[in-house]
């Protein structure tokens, strides 16, 4: 099993370019999640998917549209990337969207906006 | 949402027992405690959780105070492969990821 995989690992936009963050699972869990992590930070929640055809925003969501495309895959859209979204960003899935369940993690894209 | 507070860092040396401590005094009653770390340049990656009673797995173990407002993450012998920042997380809902406590291991 591969568990999370994202795509791509690496990416430089200029301001203003869009661009889609792809996140997909074979766990056949039911929950996904966005996260970023600026360099000497914690994780933040972007958005997040408990079931297929839900998504729900976090703690920062600006500047970002998600899409849970089926079960195992769950998109992240920069529209107009800013340099203040240069950051890792992390997929996770978990079995179940509460905390009785451990989130397994991708491998993360590290952006880079000019 | 249950603050927690960490060490921002901690050192061990290697093949000895290390003890990662966190607080999370508003923690509420139906709060899971939830360990993960982080090597360097990777995802995070689960640990254990708990709820009440003291937890044990193949990577660790997990000590919850007896009022919850406290645990302890046990590394019963570091390697240099455990080297990591391990965050503590107590939350309903959804995990957020705080500061954490950056390990050194020390050969």
């Amino acid at each position: 099993n591969a568990g999370v995989t994202q795509t791509p690992k690496f990416q430089v936009l200029k301001t203003g370019q869009s661009m889609t963050l792809q996140c997909a699972q074979d766990m056949n869990h039911n929950s996904m999640y966005w996260y970023r992590q600026d360099p000497g930070m914690g994780l933040r929640l972007i958005y997040y998917s408990a079931s297929e055809g839900t998504t729900d925003k976090g703690e920062v969501p600006n500047g970002y549209n998600v899409s849970r495309l089926n079960k195992r895959e769950f998109s992240l859209r920069l529209e107009s990337a800013a340099p203040s979204q240069t950051s890792v960003y992390f997929c996770a899935s978990s079995a179940g969207g509460s905390l009785t369940y451990e989130q397994y993690f991708g491998p993360g894209t590290r952006l880079t906006v000019t | 949402d249950a603050k927690t507070t960490q060490p921002n860092s901690m050192e061990s040396n290697e093949e000895e027992p290390v003890h990662l401590p966190c607080n999370h005094s508003t923690i509420s009653g139906t709060d899971y405690i939830h360990w993960y770390r982080q090597l360097p340049s990777q995802g995070p990656e689960y640990v254990i959780h708990g709820l009440t009673s003291n937890v044990n797995n193949r990577m660790a173990s997990l000590a919850i105070a007896e009022d919850r407002k406290s645990s302890t993450l046990i590394l019963h012998r570091a390697t240099l492969r455990d080297a990591a920042v391990y965050y503590c997380n107590v939350l309903t809902g959804k995990l957020i990821f705080g500061q954490g406590t950056t390990l050194q291991v020390k050969p």
